[in-house]
């Protein structure tokens, strides 16, 4: 069984600022896969990253990165410089099914 | 990736009817799995939608009340059976290649039960 806590239920900020959405997981599974989705007001899942237990490079796309940290269970997502558009509930996920996390809220106010 | 289209994309049913609900790949796909979302609430897994067999459902899901079909690799369905105004949710299908991809959603399908 898996289990995902974002302790972060909402989040708000002012534009340009910078932002860490918190994710820790369990899991009893040796290999498994970690995931980000994105959840716009208009309520479409946009898949974000995926990263294999195995890699714990940190990685970065743009004003995304992530921080991978298998001792401690924990798959951080931080969006640089963050602007109204990512306004969104923000989901970690863990796993083959993906057992969703629930969610934090992120505002981003002009 | 993969388009997964969803229909309805909406309804309002009456207590005690029953609403099947589409989900479309625009190619094949391994998993495919159905999802309820509670208003201002996370995902929940319904099942995974085998193909060719019965669905795997998960705990406080069965099959009389959200019957599935997988005829293929790109098509499902959910049926939401004997509604009440606490089906009222967001059901949501995904499709992917499995534990090392990542899933694809659909659209959602806002189902309110009145």
């Amino acid at each position: 069984a898996q289990k995902v806590t974002q302790a972060q239920t909402e989040i708000s900020v002012v534009e340009k600022e910078d932002v860490t959405l918190d994710c820790v997981y369990e899991t009893r599974d040796t290999t498994y896969y970690l995931f980000w989705y994105k959840q716009p007001p208009s309520g479409e899942l946009v898949f974000l990253i995926r990263r294999n237990s195995f890699d714990e490079q940190n990685e970065i796309s743009g004003r995304y990165s992530w921080n991978f940290q298998k001792s401690t269970s924990s798959f951080n997502f931080t969006i640089t410089a963050s602007q109204v558009v990512d306004s969104a509930v923000y989901f970690c996920a863990p796993g083959s099914k993906l057992t969703f996390g629930q969610g934090t809220i992120l505002t981003v106010h002009p | 990736s993969a388009v997964i289209s969803q229909k309805p994309s909406r309804d309002i049913c009456q207590r005690g009817t029953s609403l099947t609900i589409q989900c479309q790949v625009d190619s094949q796909v391994t998993m495919m799995f159905w999802y309820r979302q509670q208003p201002g609430q996370s995902l929940t897994l319904i099942a995974t939608a085998n193909q060719g067999s019965e669905a795997t459902y998960e705990s406080g899901f069965v099959i009389d009340k959200f019957p599935i079909s997988r005829p293929n690799l790109t098509f499902s369905t959910l049926t939401v059976s004997n509604m009440s105004p606490e089906d009222s949710s967001i059901y949501l299908c995904s499709g992917g290649q499995g534990a090392t991809g990542e899933l694809f959603f659909g659209e959602g399908s806002r189902l309110t039960v009145l």
